[in-house]
């Protein structure tokens, strides 16, 4: 099982501020098979980014994500009030399809 | 525009049953892979189980193997999960989603609670 470690746990930022989001894999996750999420309070999960760097649709450009083999990250170039919320990285590479723990952007 | 939404969850006590559905609308259902994640409560996301457009290939995360069972239907554009032997700790939120490259749309979910 590729077992994903996000770090911080929480980020203490404000409106405008840059978040940088780190997702670390036990194992090299093939193909950028790595997806990020964003889950605001009471609602479902959105997906941000797949394939590691690519937007998903409707997402705005100040979302971004890099990495490669085990190192990956999600960055938030500039906050808007709506991006405080947990931040969840998954592999998609190999079953279990696992998700990191969450980083918490307050 | 695509949905997904879900039904059948509820209460039910330990080593008990449910199934979930999940009807679909918005795309062609039988070209996605699809798959059901959970999340417990103030916990974080778990993947449960996926299944491919033709249902040629199935797996589970490994506390589901052996007690869940995911299937489709593609003439009625629905996905299920047959929930056996329940635990508490399978009390959850649980999502149907639609697997492309990560997972791109998500149902508004369905609570299961195992409890006596």
């Amino acid at each position: 099982e590729i077992v994903l470690t996000q770090s911080p746990g929480t980020l203490s930022l404000s409106p405008g501020e840059r978040a940088t989001l780190s997702c670390r894999a036990s194992q090299s996750v093939s193909s950028n098979y790595v997806a990020w999420y964003q889950q605001r309070p009471g609602q479902t999960p959105r997906l941000l980014i797949y394939l590691a760097s690519r937007r998903a649709t409707g997402i705005p450009d100040r979302f971004s994500g890099s990495g490669s083999g085990t190192d990956f990250t999600l960055t938030i170039s500039r906050l808007e009030p709506e991006d405080f919320a947990v931040y969840y990285c998954q592999q998609l590479a190999k079953p279990p399809w696992t998700f990191g723990q969450g980083t918490q952007v307050e | 525009q695509v949905q997904l939404v879900e039904s059948g969850g509820g209460l039910v006590k330990p080593g008990g049953s449910l199934r979930l559905s999940c009807a679909a609308s918005g795309f062609v259902f039988s070209d996605y892979s699809m798959a059901w994640a959970r999340q417990a409560p103030g916990k974080g996301l778990e993947w449960v189980s996926y299944i491919t457009g033709p249902s040629s290939d199935i797996d589970y995360t490994d506390s589901a193997k052996g007690r869940f069972t995911i299937s489709r239907d593609n003439a009625k554009n629905s996905l299920y999960l047959q929930l056996n032997s329940l635990r508490a700790e399978d009390t959850a939120v649980y999502y149907c989603v639609r697997a492309n490259y990560g997972f791109d749309h998500w149902g508004q979910g369905t609570l299961v609670t195992v409890s006596s």
